[in-house]
């Protein structure tokens, strides 16, 4: 069975571009969540999609944004890039929304320059 | 709000000895607790988890078992190898947050010398 796959692996981009991220699931996982990874802050709640619906939102500016396609994928779009928005970024997906645990994919290394 | 506090590293070890990693944390409801691992390069891994109290985690040689009356969730080893080297972060997810949200702690780096 795949774990979470996420795309790219890794990106470099510069300040004041957008980004998008991809985030397929584990097959039969409808709850995808997103999470922010730096050795400053640590892990970082984003945000939690179930059912092509936003369920639940981390405290993270309105640049930060995701959705969910009818087949449990998700992207997250960060606009306006900023040096501090380098990090890993780290999807996770479970059954349904409230049904732990969650299982990680590898993350995206995400690089400001 | 949530949170989790866990016992800074790096904890350095020389093989096969005993491992304790604190872990304690602050919730509204009655939270779920897991410990995650990650390894260079990688994502989290779930290492083994506790939903209420008095429960023990265990997986992998790894134990942990709830508190709540100390609100801990420490880990524990009896003989660590070099291939446990890694990040292991505390976490929990909160009943009452209905949701997936996994609060976290900062995480505690152990390196496991030969």
């Amino acid at each position: 069975k795949a774990g979470v796959t996420q795309t790219p692996r890794y990106l470099i981009k510069t300040r004041g571009q957008q980004v998008t991220l991809s985030c397929s699931p584990i097959s039969g996982h409808r709850s995808v969540s997103w999470y922010q990874q730096t050795p400053g802050q640590g892990l970082q709640f984003l945000f939690e999609y179930f059912s092509e619906t936003q369920r639940n939102k981390g405290n993270f500016p309105g640049r930060f944004s995701g959705r969910q396609f009818s087949n449990s994928r998700s992207e997250m779009n960060v606009s306006t890039l900023e040096l501090g928005d380098s990090a890993l970024y780290l999807c996770a997906s479970s059954l349904y929304q409230g049904i732990q645990p969650q299982h990680f994919g590898d993350g995206t290394r995400l690089s400001i320059l | 709000g949530d949170s989790v506090t866990q016992m800074e590293g790096p904890v350095t070890l020389s093989e096969e000895a005993f491992l304790t990693i604190n872990c304690t944390y602050t919730a509204t409801g009655y939270p779920s607790l897991f410990w995650y691992v990650q390894y260079p390069g990688e994502g989290l891994q779930l290492l083994l988890k506790a939903t209420k109290a008095d429960d023990k985690g265990s997986n992998k040689g790894f134990e942990a078992t709830y508190r709540k009356e100390t609100t801990s969730f420490h880990l524990e080893k009896g003989s660590v190898q070099v291939s446990d080297s890694a990040v292991y972060f505390c976490a929990l997810s909160d009943q009452n947050n209905a949701g997936n949200m996994l609060t976290f702690g900062g995480g505690t780096r152990l390196m496991v010398k030969p």
